[in-house]
Order: structure tokens, then C-alpha cells, then sequence
């Protein structure tokens, strides 16, 4: 069964540098997504891409983040300088169309800001 | 008003019962409701998907949406220990945001054999 993949699962880095994290959606989905659930909350939108482009962002999705397909299979979240509260789990979704039908998701990327 | 609201319990049940969990919402224009389950520090897993109002049932789980009181249920019946998860509602559709899913906190639920 087709599923969305993540890598890495566990990334630790300090404050102020830079990381990318990468996600490979499902391969017949056109709609991809970036999630995050910090520890003890709510799973929490940030943003969708569709057509080389962003569709909408949260409020969360400021100018330190970016997305990117560099290819015809990976998408990638780069936060460029983190902080300390970026700390949490990223979560990568697709969707064959768009966020109104089924979102599904990969099993994540645990941030840790030192 | 938070926009979904959730209790988080956590909700302990025997092995077999019936489990119904659900969520409340405020923003009248979600049109598609989900249910996730999400293992401890793993990824959400789709569930139930259902578009407006009415009963969806797969299985041991049904869902039910009623957009008139704003009140989503999922309902599992036999339930067993590997139902021990957590469950999210989640909701999206309307306006300008049909892309995000709006989560709520997620329910703890526990069934002991």
C-alpha cells in the first residue's frame, strides 16, 4: 500500500542553523502539506502546495520557513534559522485533490532545537 | 471558542465495549469531517472521512456528522486493545481554507483486556 515517507524521523540541531526536512508524498497525489504538533498539542496546518506553489499558509508559516519540490517526487520544509519552539514533530500529508478529500499523512520528523 | 473542540480525556474502557468519542465545532462552514487515529509519537492514520451530514459506517467504526448542532461522533464497536490510541477529529472545507485540516486536541482512549 502507497505511503507517505519522511526522513529523517529524528533531526537535532542547535538554535540559529538550518534544516531541511524531507518528505516523499504518495505518487499519484498533486496536493502536499507541512504539519507540526508540538508535544502535548494540537496537530497544527502550516501549509499546502499544489502546482509548484503555495496555496495557502498559517499565520505559523512566517518568513523563516520555505517549501520546495525539487523533483518529481520529494518535498521539502526548510526552516532557515530555527529557534527554540520550532521544536516538534513535522508532519507530511498529500492528497490527490485538494484538502477536501483525504489527507494522508507520513510519520513525521521530530524536531529538537538545542 | 476554540474552532474544534475536543475532550481529551483520558477515556478507559474494558475490551468489547462500545467506545464513542466526540468533538464539537464552531465555524458552520467545515464540510468534511475525519477521524484520525495517531499512535504514541507516530503519524496520524486516516480513519473515517465524511462529507456534510449523515452516518458513515467501516467496519467496527461509524461516524456520524450533524452540521445542524455542530457535533461529529465516532462510535467503535467491539473494541480491543489495539484500538488503544489516540483519535483526532479533524475538519476542513469552506471559503477560503478548503486545503487545512483543523485538528482537535485528540482523545486518549485505553481498552483493557
Amino acid at each position: 500500500e502507497p505511503e507517505v515517507t519522511q526522513t529523517p524521523s529524528h533531526q537535532v540541531t542547535q538554535m540559529g542553523q538550518e534544516v531541511i526536512l524531507r518528505c516523499v508524498p504518495i505518487s499519484n497525489h498533486l496536493y502536499f502539506y507541512w504539519y507540526r504538533q508540538i508535544l502535548g498539542q494540537k496537530v497544527e496546518f502550516l501549509v499546502s502546495f499544489y502546482n509548484n506553489e503555495i496555496s495557502e499558509k498559517s499565520e505559523i508559516f512566517d518568513d523563516q520557513f520555505s517549501v520546495e519540490r525539487p523533483d518529481g517526487s520529494n518535498f521539502t520544509l526548510k526552516i532557515r534559522s530555527t529557534k527554540l519552539e520550532d521544536s516538534a514533530m513535522y508532519f507530511c500529508a498529500s492528497s490527490v485533490d485538494s484538502g477536501s478529500t483525504e489527507q494522508f499523512f507520513g510519520p513525521g520528523t521530530r524536531l529538537t532545537v538545542l | 471558542q476554540k474552532e474544534v473542540e475536543q475532550d481529551p480525556g483520558p477515556l478507559s474502557v474494558p475490551e468489547g465495549a462500545i467506545v464513542s468519542l466526540n468533538c464539537t465545532y464552531s465555524n458552520s462552514a467545515f464540510q468534511y469531517f475525519m477521524w484520525y487515529r495517531q499512535y504514541s509519537r507516530k503519524g496520524p492514520e486516516l480513519l473515517m472521512y465524511t462529507y456534510s451530514s449523515g452516518n458513515k459506517e467501516d467496519g467496527r467504526f461509524t461516524a456520524q456528522v450533524d452540521k445542524s448542532s455542530k457535533y461529529i461522533s465516532l462510535f467503535i464497536r467491539d473494541s480491543q486493545p489495539s484500538d488503544s490510541a489516540t483519535y483526532l477529529c479533524a475538519m476542513s472545507g469552506g471559503g477560503g481554507s478548503n486545503y487545512k485540516l483543523t485538528f482537535g486536541k485528540g482523545t486518549l482512549l485505553t481498552v483493557n483486556p
